[in-house]
């Protein structure tokens, strides 16, 4: 199976409410990152989390990083309808040289 | 910054034709941009690695003849899909890095939807 899967595959709220979307992966890393992806467009990065760090924020962003259980969540707080879109995370291998990307989970936002 | 246009957006062609997909980094020089193909709700698959100035790594099971590659600047690689047919069909995207090295944040352009008749 891929480096990093996200869980859950979809996941539907009402604007104001938290989102959490989980990821694990496989191998040792030396970073992870989160990526957005609107519906028919490219794909924009959120955050990048190192290996030795274990949590980081960017506005109402918060990602974790658990490298026991090779495991990282992204945290969305207070909703919006535009934050409607599939989210991906996307890892390496330690040594390794590409970026792979989850299944991603779809988030749908309801106002 | 860290600005990637993709182009065309959307093209749809004949069964038989050959379409060329431009990817450009329009405020940073890139060495390297990556091809990636996408199903719906599906992630991204990586085809190839392009590298300014020599041959692109395709990845296993992706056919060299049938995606040609040309990276000839450092603001512009192509990706050519040779005499498409309907499987060809799909969503090609390009991304490129800033900072080279393992798992860089990559900027990725907007996308080209190709359907082949």
């Amino acid at each position: 199976s891929q480096q990093g899967e996200e869980d859950p595959q979809a996941l539907s709220i009402q604007e104001g409410e938290n989102a959490t979307m989980n990821c694990s992966y496989k191998t040792s890393i030396n970073n992870l990152q989160w990526y957005r992806q609107n519906s028919g467009r490219g794909l924009v990065h959120l955050i990048l989390i190192r290996s030795n760090e274990r949590e980081k924020h960017s506005g109402r962003l918060r990602v974790t990083l658990d490298t026991s259980k090779k495991s990282s969540s992204l945290l969305i707080t207070a909703s919006r309808a535009a934050d409607t879109a599939s989210y991906f995370c996307a890892t390496d291998a330690t040594g390794g040289f590409k970026t792979i990307f989850g299944a991603g989970t779809r988030l749908f936002v309801k106002a | 910054g860290a600005v990637v246009s993709q182009h065309p957006s959307w093209v749809i062609c004949k069964s038989g034709t050959s379409v060329k997909i431009e990817c450009r980094s329009l405020d940073f020089q890139a060495t390297t941009m990556f091809w990636y193909r996408q199903f719906p709700k599906q992630s991204l698959m990586l085809m190839a690695t392009s590298n300014e100035g020599s041959k692109a790594t395709y990845e296993q099971g992706v056919e060299k003849d049938k995606f040609l590659i040309n990276h000839a600047s450092l603001t512009l690689s192509t990706l050519t899909v040779t005499s498409a047919h309907p499987e060809d069909s799909s969503f090609y995207i390009c991304s490129a890095v800033v900072v080279e090295g393992n798992n860089q944040p990559q900027h990725f352009g907007d996308g080209t939807r190709l359907s082949i008749l």
